[in-house]
């Protein structure tokens, strides 16, 4: 079964308001996660390293007051999507690295499908 | 910086043919080396991985070695069936860095009955 589950799966929202996606670890600690997205046809370009208690890192070019990520315990990061458009329509998956684990050992949640109308 | 170069698609081919998508790879150090593949509409699976020089990765019939002479790690499968259509990422993860996982393009694979 899936290790790392993110919620929710699909969400329409309007233009103009905030969305939050969640990625939590089931079963293991993650000290680290990382959020992507992914647009139709697209590979998969890394957004954020979400650590722990600590500030996220962003990629160049990603707006980190518009991508906010919040990793408050090693079970849960969530991305919120603030003042969401169109263009910001994608899919978003995460990823999670078992602290417990040597350091390869990382699970992909399902994805996370944002509509914005 | 780190990058994965892996052949365009689509790909297609019939049922039980033979498939290679080449993947080759830049990287300092000596990183990890993976292929996920992504059914219509679903997230990423692990297919398979190979962490260190020779290995070879292999699941479900498919196979990938690491080769660090040429810096590939080149997808292959024997026979593939109609239910293998999806798109395949080749990716590596170094193991400094903050184990950033670093994605192929993708290539579609459709494969006819």
């Amino acid at each position: 079964g899936a290790v790392v589950s993110q919620h929710p799966s699909w969400v329409i929202c309007k233009s103009g308001t905030s969305v939050k996606i969640e990625c939590r670890s089931l079963d293991f600690q993650a000290t680290t996660m990382f959020w992507y997205r992914q647009f139709p046809k697209q590979s998969l370009m890394l957004m954020a390293t979400s650590n722990e208690g600590s500030k996220a890192t962003y990629e160049q070019g990603v707006e980190k007051d518009k991508f906010l990520i919040n990793h408050a315990s090693l079970t849960l990061s969530t991305l919120t999507v603030t003042s969401a458009h169109p263009e910001d329509s994608s899919f978003y998956i995460c990823s999670a690295r078992d602290k417990a684990l040597p350091g390869n050992t990382i699970y992909f949640g399902e994805g996370s499908w944002l509509t914005v109308v | 910086g780190d990058s994965v170069t892996q052949m365009e698609g689509p790909v297609t081919l019939s049922e039980e043919a033979f498939l290679t998508i080449n993947c080759t790879y830049t990287a300092t150090g000596y990183p990890s080396l993976f292929w996920y593949v992504q059914y219509p509409g679903e997230g990423l699976q692990l297919l398979l991985k190979a962490t260190k020089a020779d290995d070879k990765g292999s699941n479900k019939g498919f196979e990938a070695t690491y080769r660090k002479e040429t810096t590939s790690f080149h997808l292959e499968k024997g026979s593939v069936q109609v239910s293998d259509s999806a798109v395949y990422f080749c990716a590596l993860r170094s193991n400094t860095g903050g184990f950033k996982t670093i994605f192929g393009a993708g290539t579609r694979l459709f494969v006819k009955a």
